[in-house]
C-alpha cells in the first residue's frame, strides 16, 4: 500500500525559472494539502484541494503560486519566476475524507533550492 | 486570530531522562494532532486527541488534551536515542483549518 508520493525529491532552479512539484496521494484519498517548511521552522499551510476543486487557498501567496488537483493524475504545486526566498521543503499530505478528525499522511517532501 | 504556540523550541536531555513539550492554542480546538519529524525526514502522524481531558499512551509516550481543549502536551518517559527529532502539534479548528506549532527539537545526549 504505497504512501503519499512526491517528486522530485530535490529540485534546483535558478531565479526566474518555474518550479513544478508533484504529489500523488495515498490510494483511496481524495484530499490533498500542501505545506511549506523553512529550515528549522514549523509547517505552514498553503492550500487544500479536492479533486478538481480548491477548497482553501488562504495560505498561498497571492502571486506566482498556483495549485491544482486534476481529475486524473497528481496534484501539482507550481511556482513561477522563483526567487531565493522560495527555497524550502514543500510537503504534501493526503487524507481520506477531509473531515474534522481526518488524519493527514505526509509525503517525503520536495526540497527546492533556488540559486 | 488562530494561533498555536509550542514550547520549548529546543530541548537537550540526557538519555534516560524524561521530556515534555507543550502546545497552546489561542482559541478552542476541535482536535489536536501530534507528529514527529526525524532530521531530513517528513512529519509522521503519531496520534489525534479529540475529547476534552483525553489522555492517550503509546508505549513511553503520553499525550494529554486539556479540559478546555486549548492546550496539549506530549511526555516521553526515559528517552532513547531513537526519540531524536522534532515534535509538532497541529491544532484543528471548527472551520477545518489546521495550524502547526513551530515544533520542539529534541536532542539526546548519550
Amino acid at each position: 500500500n504505497a504512501g503519499v508520493m512526491q517528486n522530485p525529491r530535490h529540485l534546483v532552479r535558478r531565479r526566474g525559472q518555474e518550479a513544478r512539484l508533484r504529489c500523488s496521494p495515498m490510494k483511496g484519498h481524495s484530499h490533498v494539502y500542501w505545506y511549506r517548511q523553512l529550515p528549522e521552522e514549523g509547517l505552514k499551510f498553503m492550500v487544500y484541494l479536492q479533486k478538481e476543486n480548491i477548497i482553501d487557498e488562504s495560505g498561498m501567496p497571492k502571486e506566482r503560486f498556483s495549485a491544482e488537483f486534476p481529475k486524473e493524475g497528481p496534484s501539482i504545486l507550481r511556482i513561477q519566476q522563483v526567487v531565493r526566498g522560495d527555497s524550502a521543503a514543500y510537503f504534501c499530505a493526503s487524507s481520506q475524507n477531509g473531515g474534522i478528525t481526518d488524519t493527514q499522511y505526509f509525503g517525503p517532501g520536495t526540497r527546492l533550492t533556488v540559486l | 486570530g488562530q494561533q498555536v504556540m509550542q514550547i520549548p523550541q529546543y530541548q537537550h536531555v540526557q538519555e534516560g531522562e524524561d521530556f515534555t513539550t507543550y502546545c497552546n492554542s489561542s482559541t478552542t480546538l476541535s482536535n489536536i494532532q501530534w507528529y514527529k519529524q526525524r532530521p531530513g525526514g517528513h512529519p509522521v502522524f503519531l496520534i489525534q486527541l479529540v475529547k476534552s481531558g483525553e489522555v492517550k499512551k503509546q508505549k513511553r509516550l503520553t499525550f494529554q488534551f486539556g479540559e478546555a481543549k486549548k492546550n496539549s502536551s506530549l511526555h516521553i518517559t526515559a528517552t532513547q536515542t531513537t526519540d531524536v527529532g522534532t515534535y509538532f502539534c497541529a491544532g484543528q479548528y471548527r472551520d477545518d483549518k489546521i495550524i502547526f506549532g513551530k515544533g520542539t527539537r529534541l536532542h539526546i545526549l548519550p
